[in-house]
């Protein structure tokens, strides 16, 4: 199983500045990697896919980067609704798997 | 527009028995894969089970294989999470997510979750 690590787990950060989260796998996924924002009480989005493309409709603040084991997902200039957890997600192998998430909260 | 909604959870004994279902509609429902992952009580997202169009292909996480059952009704666009031998770790709120694309013969499924319902809770105790 690939093991996805995300880092940090909490992220302070003030409203208009950058955020930068990191998510390492244990393998290479090529560029197999999506990431998601989850708010409380609401179903998880797809923000982008294929490590760096862009998902329907996701804002040009929200970009991906990295292959085989290194991927960031930067957020620029946050705005209040980008305070929720992020999720990356392989799909490379079996079993799918999910990193442990990355709270982006308001300093 | 999209929407899946899921329902189905409760509250059930170890041991016990549930059916989970996610009635989709606003896309030809018969041309894409579907998945089930659920987020336990203050923990992040796992992957659990999906489907392919034409429900010749499943894929479960091991944790689960033997245990649950993932089918589909096309023709009521309906997705279901069968789920025996319930365990209180099974506890859960369980989500349904339509693959992001279409998929087509051995491409089945390309494994990017979006949209997603909003969720049914699974509580496993005694």
């Amino acid at each position: 199983e690939i093991v996805l690590t995300q880092s940090p787990a909490t992220l302070s950060v003030s409203p208009g500045e950058r955020a930068t989260l990191s998510c390492r796998a244990s393998q290479s996924v090529s560029s197999k990697l999506a990431w998601y924002q989850h708010k409380p009480g609401q179903a998880p989005r797809l923000l982008t896919y294929d490590a760096s493309t862009r998902a329907t409709g996701i804002p040009a603040r929200f970009s991906g980067s990295g292959s085989g084991t290194e991927f960031t997902l930067s957020i620029s200039g946050l705005q209040s609704e980008d305070f929720a957890v992020y999720y990356c997600q392989q799909f490379n192998d079996w079993p799918l798997t999910f990193g442990g998430g990355t709270k982006v909260e308001i300093k | 527009q999209v929407q899946l909604v899921e329902s189905g959870g409760g509250v059930v004994q170890p041991g016990g028995s549930l059916r989970l279902s996610c009635a989709a509609s606003g896309f030809t429902f018969n041309n894409y894969a579907i998945h089930w992952v659920r987020q336990a009580p203050g923990k992040g997202l796992e992957w659990v089970a999906v489907i392919s169009y034409d429900e010749n292909g499943k894929y479960y996480t091991d944790s689960v294989k033997g245990r649950f059952t993932i089918s589909r009704d096309n023709s009521r666009n309906t997705l279901y999470l069968q789920m025996n031998s319930l365990r209180p770790e099974d506890t859960a709120i369980y989500y349904c997510a339509r693959d992001y694309s279409p998929g087509s013969g051995r491409y089945w499924a390309t494994n990017r979750f979006g949209p997603w319902g909003q969720g049914t809770l699974v509580t496993v105790s005694s």
